[in-house]
């Protein structure tokens, strides 16, 4: 069982806007900025996409981006593509572990 | 752009031992924090393993005493070094730096190296 926890699957058409929750504590999501999102593609590496709730890295579009309200943070993804097929992640700090990140399950994204 | 490549990798017996590396280029490996995260088949990433930068090390409870992280800063490279491998280490493993600020996230990866233990 994840310590934060995301739905299994979501899913949008080309064009259209999803967001992914996840879902912590007050030891975590709730009581800190430092929630990031990583997007998977199969055999590929995890790629950074977000971290401190809304901040990009470098080359991320813009069309992905983050939210947070008390214990979940959401990921939003605007105008939809395939390529933005993939599992997403999330991951916070907490204060309640020696190693002090956490990740969320994770969620199948479908473009349909 | 900072790079870590896997190796070491492989298909191993249950109860080996095998020592995954990760060479790392364009940054130091002891000037950063460092993780190992895995992901078994048809699972989630999972934490293994971190090493601070100043030296302090964890492991996750289903690797403790079993797995030890560790770095050589003359060869710029983080290893993984796992015991008494079960069947369910099988996954693909990863190596990752942890951001220089706050080390809440990480911020290169590796592309892995896939890891099968067997009976």
């Amino acid at each position: 069982q994840s310590a934060l926890t995301q739905p299994a699957s979501v899913s949008g058409s080309p064009g259209q806007s999803i967001t992914i929750s996840c879902t912590g504590t007050s030891s975590d999501v709730g009581g800190y900025e430092y929630v990031s999102w990583y997007q998977k593609h199969p055999g590929k590496a995890p790629k950074l996409m977000l971290y401190d709730v809304t901040k990009r890295p470098s080359g991320v579009s813009n069309r992905f981006s983050g939210s947070k309200s008390g214990n979940t943070a959401s990921l939003t993804i605007s105008g939809l593509q395939a390529e933005d097929e993939a599992d997403y992640y999330c991951s916070s700090y907490t204060n309640s572990r020696a190693f002090a990140v956490i990740f969320g399950g994770g969620t199948k994204l479908t473009v349909l | 752009e900072e790079q870590l490549v896997e190796s070491g990798g492989g298909l191993i017996q249950r109860g080996g031992s095998l020592r995954l590396s990760c060479a790392v280029s364009e940054f130091t490996v002891d000037s950063n924090s460092m993780s190992w995260v895995r992901q078994a088949p048809g699972k989630g990433l999972e934490w293994v393993s971190v090493i601070y930068r100043d030296g302090t090390t964890y492991s996750a409870d289903s690797v403790k005493g079993r797995f030890t992280i560790s770095r050589d800063s003359s060869k710029n490279t983080l290893y993984l070094q796992m015991n008494s491998l079960r069947d369910e280490d099988t996954a693909v493993y990863y190596c990752a730096r942890l951001d220089s600020i706050s080390a809440t996230y990480f911020d290169f990866w590796g592309q892995g190296a896939l890891v099968t233990v067997s009976s």
